[in-house]
């Protein structure tokens, strides 16, 4: 079965700290894709990044990064220097074949 | 605007009504997308498109939901005898993709349906 386990329901951390947010999945299938979306709370899901089964390397964008273990299943997500504009909801999914399964995300509040 | 548009954007029925949904993808885009995002909940999977034909429907997806995509352009969900319980977020996705490559999927700004 395929699953996504996003286990941090809500985050709340000081603007300038640094928060992860964690990502588990589960599949059987040796080629898969994994994602990360933002839900801001205007709404509309964000593309923020793409990772497939094949390629672990971790990804840097700016003051967000990715660590992509396919050891521990695991696919988190830090930012750094967080940022009141990075409030939001957090998904994590997994694609494969022809369906996709988001976990139940991630609520991040950035104070200021 | 060359993002992902859904109309309505908010829609309000009486139990046993029938409600269909329309999703103008990205125009480039030849696979979309429809899911259903409850509070709290992230997105699940109903149906997909690729062109025109409609490759994989999830197994929770009741037989009063149908889908089409004529045309391969614009695509329209149907929820037949509506209950109380589609009440939802309902959002359509598209992404250009291949065979073999599974990219990234672009959002709308989703349609909440409401069943009273």
């Amino acid at each position: 079965a395929q699953k996504v386990t996003q286990a941090q329901t809500e985050i709340s951390v000081v603007e300038k700290e640094d928060v992860t947010l964690d990502c588990v999945y589960e599949t059987r299938d040796t080629t898969y894709y994994l994602f990360w979306y933002k839900q801001p709370p205007s709404g509309e899901l964000v593309f923020l990044i793409r990772r497939n089964s094949f390629d672990e390397q971790n990804e840097i964008s700016g003051r967000y990064s990715w660590n992509f273990q396919k050891s521990t299943s695991s696919f988190n997500f830090t930012i750094t220097a967080s940022q009141v504009v990075d409030s939001a909801v957090y998904f994590c999914a997994l694609n494969t074949g022809n369906q996709f399964y988001f976990g139940t995300g991630t609520s991040l509040t950035v104070i200021p | 605007d060359t993002g992902v548009s859904q109309d309505p954007r908010h829609k309000i029925t009486k139990r046993g009504q029938n409600v269909t949904f329309r999703c103008d993808p990205i125009s480039e885009h030849n696979r979309l997308y429809w899911y259903r995002q409850t509070l709290g909940q992230g997105p699940e999977f109903l149906t997909y498109f690729q062109n025109e034909a409609q490759l994989e429907k999830s197994r929770l997806l009741s037989d009063r939901f149908s889908a089409e995509r004529p045309k391969g352009s614009f695509s329209t969900l149907e929820i037949q005898r509506t209950e109380q319980g589609d009440s939802a977020m309902y959002l359509c996705a598209s992404s250009p993709g291949s065979v073999l490559t599974s990219y990234e999927q672009y959002f709308g700004p989703g349609t909440r349906l409401t069943v009273t």
